[in-house]
């Protein structure tokens, strides 16, 4: 159990490009899920996969973002034409059943510049 | 609109004295609760939780207290250590009504002093 892999852990954009996140759960975890964590604030919820389907999105998540895990195994997550306000901290988590008690991976540090 | 709040943003206890940390959330549709320990430079780790059918559950050192009527719970740690020493998250979710989504508060960070 090599735990939550996120990467890369850092990014630094310029604004207008498009980045892309990749989270690798643990292997036998089928629900997976993706947070976004400004400077000061907790973690924010964006969503959530139970294997392949993506069953709850956050308003948060804009036409700008969009995840897909193929196969129900990793999954990315997608930011096009980036903004100032996208610069956080992208947290991936995976939990093998509804106990809300993830495994998060140690995060993606975007900075759109 | 916040609505789970950790309303101080920072902690100082000595080592093997009790260290409590305390949430209060708005929503009453929130039926699950959770505490995350973050270290630097890692993602937060899951702590303990409490459902909201129980008002106590215990964990070692580590005690959540579920107050419903007041909207708070709280953590205690007995006795604290230095490597307690971290940011804490307090989240809760709607597990009745089938969500997973975790709402958090902004954390509060712990110093245990040796």
């Amino acid at each position: 159990d090599t735990g939550v892999s996120q990467n890369p852990r850092h990014k630094i954009t310029k604004r207008g490009q498009n980045v892309t996140f990749r989270c690798d759960p643990i292997s036998e975890h089928n629900r997976l899920y993706w947070y976004r964590q400004t400077l000061g604030q907790g973690p924010e919820f964006l969503t959530y996969f139970q294997n392949e389907a993506q069953l709850e999105k956050s308003r948060l998540l804009s036409d700008r973002f969009s995840a897909e895990r193929p196969k129900g195994s990793f999954s990315t997550l997608e930011i096009q034409r980036t903004e100032q306000g996208d610069s956080a901290m992208y947290l991936c988590a995976s939990s093998p059943d509804s106990n809300y008690g993830y495994t998060f991976g140690s995060g993606t540090r975007l900075t759109v510049v | 609109d916040q609505q789970v709040k950790q309303n101080s943003p920072s902690l100082s206890v000595q080592e093997g004295r009790i260290s409590i940390l305390n949430c209060d959330y708005t929503n009453s549709m929130f039926d699950y609760f959770l505490w995350y320990k973050k270290y630097p430079a890692e993602g937060p780790t899951f702590l303990i939780s409490i459902s909201s059918i129980k008002d106590k559950n215990e964990d070692g050192r580590f005690t959540v207290f579920l107050n419903k009527s007041a909207k708070h719970l709280s953590l205690h740690i007995v006795p604290s250590q230095p490597g307690d020493s971290a940011v804490y998250f307090c989240a809760a979710a709607r597990a009745s009504g089938g969500s997973e989504k975790l709402v958090f508060g902004k954390g509060m960070k712990l110093t245990v002093n040796p």
